[in-house]
């Protein structure tokens, strides 16, 4: 089955206590992207990579960093959570045809705490 | 700034009649436009989308979207709501030449049985 995945899909950390959320894809997309969702706010970009070894920053990329060592996982990483950084995380992947990046498949989301 | 607004943080609707959730966008050049759908505890799924051609674009679940290039809109509309329409809709742009996407804020739609 074509998915996204992503782990943990809850997490209650405490400020400072560095995380990873893992996010994989089966589709050999090339596109790959992080969003965090907040109450009124809807999406917003952190960081997105193009292909493996190529990242580049959303509209929100403080206090996140990214790694695309391979092709199919796009790992967010939080050196030192803070609670500013509470919300719900979504990974995506889309095919990029053409040169268009297309339509998206969203992970389930992981909601993180921070304490 | 390239922006993308949803002007309604809520649309309620009467099940059988017509829906119309907005969008525009202010963004550079030709842009790809998308809209999803958000579930209750899921992830979002892509609806429809417009990238060329024809600007009156059909979509999933009956969906349908009008690009208007004049207007910079792509609003997203149902000849006939459905109860289970119900969910939050959001509307996306990725910029020409640009690999970034901006999402809207978001619309939450309830259909009234």
């Amino acid at each position: 089955e074509a998915q996204v995945t992503q782990n943990p899909r809850y997490l209650i950390t405490v400020t400072g206590k560095k995380l990873t959320v893992t996010c994989s894809q089966n589709m050999n997309h090339e596109y790959m992207s992080w969003y965090r969702q907040d109450p009124g706010l809807g999406l917003r970009q952190i960081y997105y990579s193009m292909n493996v070894e190529v990242t580049d920053k959303g509209d929100v990329p403080e206090g996140y960093k990214v790694s695309r060592k391979e092709k199919r996982n796009f790992p967010l990483i939080l050196e030192s959570p803070s609670p500013n950084q509470t919300s719900l995380y979504f990974c995506a992947s889309s095919p990029r045809l053409a040169g268009a990046t297309d339509t998206q498949y969203f992970g389930p989301g992981t909601r993180l705490t921070v304490l | 700034a390239q922006s993308v607004a949803q002007p309604e943080d809520q649309v309620n609707v009467a099940e059988g009649n017509p829906l119309t959730v907005k969008c525009t966008y202010s963004v550079s050049g030709n842009p790809y436009l998308f809209w999803y759908v958000q579930y209750p505890n899921r992830g979002l799924q892509f609806l429809l989308k417009y990238i060329t051609g024809d600007n009156l674009v059909k979509g999933s679940y009956g969906f349908e979207a009008e690009f208007n290039k004049s207007q910079t809109s792509f609003h997203l509309k149902k000849p006939s709501a459905l109860v289970s329409d119900s969910a939050l809709y959001f509307c996306a742009v990725r910029p020409y030449r640009d690999d970034k996407i901006i999402f809207g804020k978001g619309t939450r739609l309830h259909i009234l049985p």
